[in-house]
């Protein structure tokens, strides 16, 4: 399995707090990316980075941020969190264009 | 919005059938992937075909891509109770840049013993 691991797990938070959700790879992969999963949805792309302070929006990225400071981590904000950023959040990567991706086992987040 | 387009949305057959899942894209492609989810889980990759390859086998898998109907398909042959899972077509378009793959809605397979 490719290294890559998100923190936390499960998440249950109150309307207008902030949340950061963390995605830590030790693969070294340039491309990190952040999707949400919603019933109906399927996956649907946040924010990505493409190296490091290298970012940009996804389809639906209102009312997220990131960060990428070093290489091996990619933070999801939510500035001020509301019931409809209730999903599951999967942090991927991939190392080069054209090859497969390699995603972290998810974190469920329930805004309350 | 959506790349990848998977049909049917769900799939219910006996253990040792086959099943055939189908996705339909809508932009020039680099390639086309196909992810398994089992409940709970993230995304496991399972094949890749290049824009210019047309049929690929992996095990009990083979996946067909038709790029001049924008489409794909994928075989899973003897089933077992444990392919029980959804199953996501991703896209690498032409010209995406870093923005990554772009997923489908999904599959949802059931192997009934």
């Amino acid at each position: 399995d490719a290294g890559i691991t998100q923190s936390p797990r499960h998440k249950v938070t109150e309307t207008g707090t902030p949340v950061t959700l963390r995605c830590h790879q030790t693969e070294n992969h340039r491309y990190m990316y952040w999707y949400r999963q919603d019933p109906g949805h399927g996956l649907r792309l946040i924010h990505y980075s493409y190296g490091v302070k290298d970012t940009d929006k996804g389809e639906v990225s209102d009312g997220y941020s990131v960060s990428r400071s070093k290489t091996e981590d990619f933070l999801l904000t939510l500035e001020s969190a509301t019931s409809s950023q209730t999903s599951v959040y999967f942090c991927a990567i991939i190392s080069s264009r054209n090859t497969e991706a390699f995603f972290g086992q998810g974190t469920r987040l329930t805004v309350v | 919005s959506q790349q990848g387009e998977e049909d049917p949305q769900a799939l219910s057959i006996q253990e040792g059938e086959n099943a055939t899942m189908n996705c339909s894209y809508k932009t020039s492609i680099n390639n086309l992937q196909w992810y398994r989810q089992n409940s709970g889980r993230g995304l496991v990759h399972l094949i890749l075909i290049r824009s210019n390859e047309r049929e690929k086998h992996s095990g009990r898998l083979r996946v067909t891509l038709d790029t001049s109907k924008k489409s794909s398909s994928l075989l899973i042959t003897a089933s077992r109770a444990a392919d029980t899972a959804s199953y996501f077509c991703a896209t690498d378009a032409v010209g995406g840049g870093a923005d990554g793959l772009t997923f489908g809605k999904g599959t949802h397979l059931i192997i009934q013993p």
